[in-house]
């Protein structure tokens, strides 16, 4: 049964105050590794894709890593709009099915 | 802005109700998905569709229906709505070409449900 776990469940950060996000998965046939944010009442927003060990990607203050068993999300120097809830799914099958986490809801305060 | 829009947005509704939901896209993508999320559980895929009148089941299938009789609509039916399935739901959509050998999925809006 493909598992996905992140932690830590919360996170509240000072603004600046950079941290990392972990995404530890165990599936069958990783495709992909994705991340979204989402935001209270709206529906999860893209981020990252990340196919293969040892790939990062990059937008503004967020970097994605990627090992065979994890992935983290790195926030520098975070904002306070940065606050959301950070989703990462692993994608499997040829119908690219997604197995989500519970996600880890991010604070920024100033 | 993936062009996906849900109907309704929120409902209430008794235990024993048959309910549908309606997620719409303008982009004529192959994939489509429907998803529940619940606090604890993340988002759990109830079933998809890879085509008109092609659907498969997804993790969370039971007491759910769905139908695609066009390629812009992917109706979701609870036939009799329990409490349990008081919930968010989500539509997502997967372009069927472009942007590498793994798409992504994009989410919309989502429908607040509750059953009463």
């Amino acid at each position: 049964e493909d598992q996905v776990t992140q932690s830590p469940e919360a996170l509240r950060l000072q603004e600046g105050e950079s941290s990392s996000l972990n995404c530890s998965y165990t599936v069958s046939g990783l495709r992909g590794l994705f991340w979204y944010r989402q935001d209270p009442g709206k529906g999860p927003e893209f981020l990252f894709t990340l196919y293969s060990a040892g790939e990062e990607k990059e937008k503004e203050r967020l970097k994605a890593t990627l090992t065979k068993k994890e992935s983290f999300l790195h926030i520098t120097a975070p904002k306070p709009e940065d606050s959301a809830t950070y989703l990462c799914a692993p994608s499997t099958g040829t119908a690219s099915k997604l197995t989500f986490g519970t996600g880890t809801r991010l604070q920024v305060t100033l | 802005d993936a062009g996906i829009t849900q109907s309704p947005r929120h409902k209430v509704t008794e235990t024993g109700t048959p309910v549908t939901l309606r997620c719409h896209q303008t982009e004529n993508h192959r994939y489509m998905y429907w998803y529940r999320q619940d606090p604890g559980h993340g988002l759990r895929l109830i079933h998809y569709s890879y085509g008109v009148k092609d659907t498969d089941k997804g993790e969370v299938s039971d007491g759910y229906s769905v139908s695609r009789s066009k390629t812009e609509d992917f109706l979701l039916t609870l036939e009799s709505a329990t409490s349990s399935q008081t919930s968010v739901y989500f539509c997502a959509i997967r372009p069927s070409q472009g942007r590498g050998l793994f798409e992504t999925q994009y989410f919309g809006p989502g429908t607040r449900l509750l059953v009463l």
